[in-house]
């Protein structure tokens, strides 16, 4: 089966500009997760989609970040404006729904990653 | 709350000689361990996890971790280094009931021959 992918492997953006992140998840995966490793620092959890539905939103840094994901499939990250602290590497990850007795959904396949460059 | 600690931020280490990556976390509650591993240029792979049962659990490229919980610690070892194994290697820990990974810091072993 393929794998996570994501668009653009790489983006370098003005202050104040717009950026949009791409992500499919493994076909067939309900959860759908962005995380941020910022230079140096631990890769942080940014949020969590069961299917289209936002789940825990917990880590999205402010409102300048908005995800969606409709129709359950891939999903975006835009980034608007961009500041020169969102810098960083973009990651998103799937797994399975979760299902009782079962620990498929605890298994976070992620993709390549976008770098973000803000300059 | 929960956390994730690596220690060694970087681990050089001789081509066929034995590696130990460290990792410590903190829960209150119930948890979930993986090693995800990142070669050059690449993305996140999962190495190995600790689900349940057995506290040592293996990858296909010759890893091990050991769970153990009176510790706290998941550490990371391997008997003998390839050069292939340079990467910068990733502890998290999923709680239960949760479904957000914490993230250790990250170790970049380096293997020199």
């Amino acid at each position: 089966e393929a794998g996570v992918t994501q668009f653009p492997s790489h983006s370098v953006i003005e202050k104040g500009q717009t950026v949009t992140l791409r992500c499919d998840p493994i076909s067939g995966h309900d959860n759908l997760y962005w995380y941020r490793r910022v230079m140096g620092k631990e890769i942080k959890f940014l949020l969590h989609f069961v299917k289209e539905s936002k789940q825990d939103e917990s880590g999205m840094p402010n409102n300048r970040f908005l995800a969606e994901r409709t129709g359950g499939t891939y999903s975006t990250l835009k980034v608007q404006p961009a500041e020169l602290e969102d810098s960083g590497v973009y990651f998103c990850a799937s797994s399975h729904q979760m299902t009782s007795g079962s620990f498929a959904s605890y298994e976070q396949y992620f993709g390549p990653g976008t770098r973000l460059t803000v300059t | 709350a929960q956390s994730v600690t690596q220690l060694d931020s970087q681990v050089p280490v001789f081509e066929e000689a034995p590696v130990e990556l460290r990792c410590n976390y903190s829960s209150s509650v119930s948890v979930y361990l993986f090693w995800y591993v990142q070669y050059p240029n690449q993305g996140l792979q999962l190495l190995l996890k600790y689900l349940s049962g057995s506290t040592l659990v293996e990858s296909i490229n010759g890893f091990e971790a050991e769970f153990n919980k009176s510790q706290t610690s998941f550490h990371l070892r391997k008997p003998s280094v390839h050069i292939s194994d340079t990467a910068e290697y990733f502890c998290a820990l999923l709680t239960g009931g949760g479904n957000k990974l914490t993230f250790g810091t990250g170790t970049q072993l380096k293997v020199e021959l």
